[in-house]
């Protein structure tokens, strides 16, 4: 069965410092990998997407993913936080067909 | 702009009535999504549409149902027997779900607040 799952609903950070937001997935097939942003009483907006080719994948607002097969982890990094990132992210996946799987969310807390 | 439109942004229910919460498009888009959200539960799928006319029942359609008359349509009724309503629910939509399309992202609306009386 295909599943999402992010590592700590809460993650805190220092402004300037490196965010690191993990995921990992579970896919019989090969995978479509999303990453998701969520201001407060806002949708989702599009971060960055992963189908196929390069599995460094560049992003809006200086964020950037990389896909790694062999750990099943599509991991969400900026190297300096700013304030303005302060949000809710959704790892998600597809695996072909209509159902997008997300994961529970990571709530990014930073810190003046 | 191209993009999706939700209303009302807040939504209250009585006890034993029905609501129905609007989600349009003008993205030109095939399929259509609602999620509800709660906290710390991520997004459960109510219900989907691929095509108008047809629409399947996702994780959660209990209490709820939908109607696709029209491509850029896609409204959500949740009914009196639906028991516990309050939530945050989010409309999207897709280009589509056949394989060429189903690598494509969701594009979703800013969301109905829906509040219990």
């Amino acid at each position: 069965a295909q599943s999402v799952t992010q590592l700590g609903s809460h993650v805190s950070v220092s402004e300037g410092a490196l965010v690191l937001l993990r995921c990992n997935y579970s896919s019989s097939v090969p995978p479509y990998l999303f990453w998701y942003v969520q201001y407060p009483n806002q949708g989702l907006q599009l971060l960055l997407k992963y189908t196929t080719g390069a599995t460094l994948v560049k992003g809006i607002n200086g964020f950037e993913a990389e896909f790694k097969k062999s750990e099943t982890s599509f991991h969400l990094t900026k190297p300096s936080a700013h304030m303005s990132d302060a949000a809710e992210y959704f790892c998600a996946l597809v695996t072909g067909g209509f159902k997008t799987i997300f994961g529970a969310g990571t709530r990014l807390f930073v810190k003046a | 702009d191209g993009g999706i439109t939700q209303s009302p942004k807040y939504l209250f229910r009585k006890e034993g009535q029905n609501v129905t919460l609007s989600c349009e498009q003008n993205l030109n888009h095939d399929a259509m999504y609602w999620y509800r959200q709660d906290p710390g539960q991520g997004l459960r799928l109510i219900y989907y549409s691929q095509i108008v006319n047809d629409f399947q029942k996702g994780d959660i359609a209990e209490g709820y149902s939908v109607s696709r008359e029209k491509k850029e349509s896609f409204p959500l009724t949740v009914t009196s027997a639906q028991k516990n309503p309050t939530a945050f629910y989010l409309c999207a939509s897709s280009i589509g779900t056949t394989p060429g399309k189903s690598n494509q992202p969701q594009h979703f609306g800013d969301g109905t607040r829906l509040s219990i009386l």
